[in-house]
């Protein structure tokens, strides 16, 4: 099974600046015949369910602001908002969907405001 | 509108049994995979089992094999968990949620709300 890390655990940014949150996998997403990576980023607010942030690890969902971005090839990736909102706050997860037989979840990273 | 609602979560003892549904709409169900997931209280994320668009295809994460079962109804446009010997550690919002698997894939794109199950005595 590919295993997701994601790093760090938890971090807080003031309103208006970055926020970078890490994501490897123990094996490449990258498929050789699509050249696409099969890596995913979700936001989880409380309460609600998780939302489909980027796909294709740099390909944003529609309707996510572009303050949201998404970089990385192979087992490496990075998930960037460049201008933290409030309602950034959540928890994101990074998610590999090579692979049919497990569609495991990174640990998450819980975003706060400082 | 893609819709997914969840139901039959509940509390129940350990050892005991749980069907959970999703009622699937807005879309063509039986051409997409489906994944049911799970969000334990304090934890991340955790998949827990996909089927393919026909049922000829399951999988589970290693913690549920032998013990839930993922099925699906075409014709009612419905996604099931059926959950046996359950114990302590089941207890988490379990989500339906629409699998875009394929050279286009974009993982789990749609999410129902959640239903919880409570394993407790």
């Amino acid at each position: 099974d590919i295993v997701m890390t994601q790093s760090p655990d938890s971090l807080a940014v003031s309103l208006g600046e970055r926020a970078t949150i890490n994501c490897k996998s123990s094996q490449s997403v990258l498929s050789s015949s699509s050249d696409k990576n099969y890596l995913a980023w979700y936001q989880q607010k409380p309460g609600q369910p998780p939302k489909l942030l980027i796909y294709w690890a740099s390909t944003r969902e529609s309707g996510v602001p572009d303050r949201f971005s998404g970089s990385g090839s192979g087992t490496d990736f990075t998930l960037t908002i460049s201008s933290l909102q409030a309602e950034d706050v959540a928890v994101y997860y990074c998610q590999q969907y090579y692979s049919t037989l497990s569609f495991t979840f990174g640990p998450g990273t819980k975003v706060d405001i400082k | 509108e893609v819709q997914l609602v969840e139901s039959g979560g509940g509390l129940v003892q350990p050892g005991g049994s749980l069907r959970l549904s999703c009622a699937a709409s807005g879309f063509t169900f039986s051409s997409y995979w489906m994944s049911w997931v799970r969000l334990a209280p304090g934890k991340g994320l955790e998949w827990v089992a996909n089927i393919k668009q026909d049922g000829s295809e399951r999988y589970y994460v290693d913690s549920v094999k032998g013990r839930f079962t993922i099925s699906r109804d075409n014709a009612k446009n419905s996604l099931y968990l059926q959950m046996n010997s359950l114990r302590v550690e089941d207890t988490a919002v379990y989500y339906c949620a629409r699998a875009h698997f394929g050279t286009y894939g974009k993982g789990n794109d749609y999410w129902g709300q959640g239903t919880l199950v409570t394993v407790s005595s």
